[in-house]
């Protein structure tokens, strides 16, 4: 059983199209996180979502639109994507409040590649 | 606005212990020390964190210098498998906090 899961695992596109990345986590977790590895491999939190409320936004351009229907699941789309996009996105959960806030699990994530 | 430093790489033979450094000087009194690791194209993975008293689970221990200001995970056997990036990462306890992750280390465990 999986705890955090996404897909796609691999996505290639080109560029201006529109994609979406599913996120679900069976944690029973009511705050969820994406992150972004570029190439140099930094990892970058970009959004963080509290019980279908955002919570965290970072500086990421509004072409990215997270979605969250319910507490267990975050989707992320891209609108008009661009070459920069290309990346690995990372889906995250962990628990609000308490000691183990702190502790997110992460999913496999997902290779984006815009052509 | 990395809040720790580590060594970018290090070296470890496997069944030796890995100790692995981190600085973290500018500490505030409510953040919270977090290890985790990233083994080659898989997701991030915790470790263990601690505030100020030594804590230990079934993957590392984590030793704080009393003055808080530096640490130390220490992976006791280590094992092909955990050659990864180690990443030290200082965050308030609480909800809504941002989990910063820095350069890390490469840990290369050799055979």
């Amino acid at each position: 059983d999986t705890a955090v899961s996404q897909t796609p695992k691999y996505l290639v596109t080109q560029m201006g199209n529109d994609k979406s990345i599913k996120c679900e986590q069976n944690l029973g977790h009511d705050t969820m996180y994406w992150y972004k590895q570029d190439s140099k491999k930094f990892l970058k939190i970009m959004f963080s979502y509290n019980n279908k409320e955002l919570i965290i936004n970072e500086t990421v351009p509004n072409r990215f639109s997270p979605k969250s229907p319910d507490k267990a699941h975050l989707n992320l789309h891209i609108n008009s994507l661009e070459l920069g996009d290309s990346a690995v996105y990372f889906c995250a959960s962990s628990l609000t409040s308490g000691r183990n806030s702190g502790e997110l699990f992460f999913g496999e994530g997902s290779r984006l590649t815009v052509l | 606005d990395a809040k720790t430093t580590q060594p970018p790489s290090m070296d470890c033979a496997e069944g030796r212990a890995a100790n692995l450094p981190c600085n973290h000087s500018t500490i505030s009194g409510n953040e919270y020390v977090y290890w985790y690791r990233q083994i080659h194209s898989q997701g991030p993975q915790y470790i263990i964190h601690g505030l100020k008293n030594n804590e230990t689970n079934e993957m590392a221990s984590l030793i704080i210098t009393e003055d808080r200001k530096s640490s130390t995970l220490i992976l006791p056997h280590a094992t092909l498998r955990d050659t990864a990036v180690y990443y030290c990462i200082v965050r308030p306890g609480g909800s809504n906090y941002k989990l910063t992750f820095g350069k890390g280390t490469l840990l290369t465990v050799n055979p």
